[in-house]
């Protein structure tokens, strides 16, 4: 049990369709992030939050929208997406990604999603 | 960042030792090393970190040459449930949202 769990754990969708993902920590951390990973591709980092502040936005198309309403939560809504989304979205946390020491990841199981 | 090439994959045997090594060339001053852990359909799990020298922690070793333009991970007596990807990171304090991840190293446990 890492402490950050997510769900659902896996999600079939159509392109139409709006669905949003979940992830929550329960690890006191102040950072949380949303990674993508296609097959065969490296993690891609999506968004990053600090102390529900978002700093960090890698050119993710719209159709992505995060949300942090408190430190422990983090959601990924997704509405019109494309067959090439379908990944592992994983969610992780951290003490704090500004605290001036590296700082270690605490990764969630992932969702596994698939676009029709 | 300092850019990492780590190999593709690697093979080796219950029981034995297992050493995999990181190339970071252009690794900055205040830059740390790190190393995750990823097992199919899972998030990754930390496993080391060092700025230099060597480290030691109940699962793996780091060790870190003086110039710190390479690392090696090193795996003591590694069983079927050490297969898994491992990827070298390196970063400065702080920089979670600018590490970027590589392929990493499929390491192949055979009995």
């Amino acid at each position: 049990e890492t402490g950050v769990t997510q769900t659902p754990r896996h999600l079939v969708m159509g392109m139409t369709n709006k669905k949003s993902l979940k992830c929550e920590q329960h690890l006191g951390h102040n950072a949380m992030y949303w990674y993508k990973q296609s097959a065969k591709k490296p993690l891609e980092l999506m968004f990053v939050y600090s102390l529900e502040e978002r700093v960090e936005n890698n050119s993710v198309p719209s159709r992505f929208s995060p949300e942090c309403p408190n430190s422990s939560h983090l959601f990924l809504h997704l509405h019109t997406l494309q067959p090439e989304d379908s990944a592992l979205y994983l969610c992780a946390s951290s003490q704090d990604p500004t605290s001036g020491r590296a700082d270690e990841q605490f990764f969630g199981p992932g969702t596994r999603l698939t676009v029709l | 960042l300092a850019k990492t090439t780590q190999p593709i994959s690697m093979d080796s045997y219950e029981g034995q030792e297992v050493n995999i090594t990181c190339s970071h060339n252009n690794i900055a001053t205040n830059d740390y090393i790190t190393w995750y852990q990823q097992f199919p359909s899972q998030g990754p799990r930390f496993i080391i970190q060092g700025y230099k020298t060597k480290v030691t922690n109940e699962v793996a070793s780091l060790f870190i040459p003086a110039d710190r333009k390479s690392s090696t991970l090193s795996l003591p007596r590694v069983s079927l449930s050490d297969t898994a990807v491992y990827y070298c990171l390196v970063g400065p304090a702080g920089s979670n949202y600018q590490l970027i991840w590589g392929a990493g190293t499929k390491l192949i446990i055979k009995p």
